[in-house]
């Protein structure tokens, strides 16, 4: 049972730098989500993909881009990497059912990323 | 705006010592309020979720329960594999979008 994969697991990158965060879920999941997690601001979504061709921005969406490859995989890019993009990178999953809430997310193990 | 209020920010309790924890809430029609766990370096971890007042949920040693303003998450009896950061989310119906909490840490002393 893999769930969510995210790799890497750790990253330090410089000012300017660019990267690509890759998740990928195989649990036949249609909706992605990229969240950031901060101390004391608790999870805020940045871009999230409801099903596969579809990509929406979130709460905190600039300086990323994102891009839905196949139903499995969800990748996050920073083009210009700055200090304050250091943070805890979280990629998530959920099946959908209808109009009612879902079920929860399953999340991945997170990317730790510095930027200096 | 969804908002979402997590109290207390930190809790110590002795094995055994029962408690709450406090998820409050402002959003526009409640599709689902979720409750997770994270441990240090992990991803959060899908415990609950509850749709509307009046609704309970229970597993092990923790029930959640729901109202129209805020939803308590009770321990009973904790242990030390307890301890972790407890985190609520709700989903609205303006969008996909679940808005969470900045947690609760729990502490479990043996």
């Amino acid at each position: 049972n893999a769930g969510v994969t995210q790799t890497p697991k750790f990253q330090v990158l410089k000012t300017g730098q660019s990267m690509t965060l890759q998740c990928a879920q195989d649990m036949n999941h249609n909706s992605m989500y990229w969240y950031r997690q901060d101390p004391g601001m608790g999870l805020r979504l940045i871009y999230y993909s409801a099903s596969e061709g579809t990509t929406d921005k979130g709460e905190v969406p600039n300086g990323y881009n994102v891009s839905r490859l196949n139903k499995r995989e969800f990748s996050l890019r920073l083009e210009s990497a700055a200090p304050s993009q250091t943070s805890v990178y979280f990629c998530a999953s959920t099946k959908t059912r209808g109009q009612r809430a879902n079920y929860g997310y399953t999340f991945g193990s997170g990317t730790r990323l510095t930027v200096v | 705006e969804d908002q979402v209020t997590q109290s207390p920010e930190a809790l110590r309790l002795q094995e055994g010592e029962s408690s709450s924890l406090n998820c409050s809430y402002t959003v526009s029609g409640l599709r689902g309020l979720f409750w997770y766990r994270q441990d240090p370096g992990k991803g959060p971890e899908f415990l609950f979720t509850l749709y509307s007042a009046g609704e309970e949920k229970e597993k092990e040693r923790l029930k959640a329960t729901l109202t129209k303003k805020e939803s308590f998450l009770h321990i009973t009896a904790p242990k030390p594999e307890d301890s972790a950061t407890y985190l609520c989310a709700v989903q609205g119906n303006t969008g996909n979008q679940f808005y969470f909490g900045t947690g609760t840490s729990l502490t479990v002393i043996p």
